[in-house]
């Protein structure tokens, strides 16, 4: 079975540019988790959608941040616009959601520079 | 103070060795608690998960949970130089919201 898939796997950009990431969730999957990990913060959550509804976006950094999900099998996550300070890996994890036991299975991510 | 603490090492065991892995948490309406492995360049993996107080084994993996004293630890016996990465202790509450730790790293010497 296909695990989460994320493209691109690395971007390269210049600030002020719009940036955006793109992951597949595990089909079958109703919990969609986009992350921002970096040296300095680790492993953040910036938002969590359930049944394809946002139901907590209270870790997105600021305005320029934004993600969708459209259907079941597809989310973005945008930057507009990049600062060299979103540079980071952007993980999307998906899970079952089924009480407390709902394990989160992680793409490969997405290695973010912003110049 | 930090929701999940880890220590952030380097721990560093050698080959065979037991290696202790520590975790507290700060809220205590958590209820599910994980431990994920990352290796460098990759994306963390699920390797345990442990919802009630005790001991949970899994090959040479152990978790244990202590919510009267909000700590989780992860015991890895006969450890290998593969074990060596970072190990992510992540707690979720009643709801959706999962916190991961900073990650201790473990390096495993031949």
């Amino acid at each position: 079975d296909a695990g989460v898939i994320q493209s691109p796997r690395h971007e390269v950009t210049e600030m002020g540019q719009e940036v955006t990431l793109r992951c597949k969730p595990i089909s079958g999957h109703n919990s969609l988790f986009w992350y921002r990990q970096t040296m300095m913060r680790g492993l953040e959550l910036l938002i969590y959608f359930n049944n394809n509804v946002p139901i907590d976006d209270s870790g997105m950094p600021e305005d320029r941040f934004s993600a969708k999900m459209p259907n079941a099998s597809f989310s973005t996550l945008k930057i507009q616009p990049s600062e060299p300070r979103d540079s980071a890996v952007y993980f999307c994890a998906s899970s079952l959601s089924s009480g407390v036991s709902d394990t989160q299975y992680f793409g490969p991510g997405t290695r973010l520079t912003v110049l | 103070q930090k929701e999940v603490e880890q220590n952030s090492g380097p721990l560093s065991v050698p080959e065979g060795a037991i290696a202790s892995l520590n975790c507290t948490y700060s809220d205590r309406g958590s209820q599910s608690f994980f431990w994920y492995r990352q290796y460098s360049g990759k994306s963390p993996e699920l390797i345990m998960s442990i919802y009630s107080n005790g001991d949970k084994e899994d090959g040479r993996f152990t978790a244990q949970l202590n919510k009267a004293s909000q700590y989780v630890s992860l015991l890895i016996r006969d450890s290998q130089p593969s074990d060596s990465a970072t190990y992510l202790c992540a707690v979720r509450n009643g709801g959706f919201k999962t916190i991961f730790g900073a990650g201790t790293r473990l390096f495993v010497k031949a």
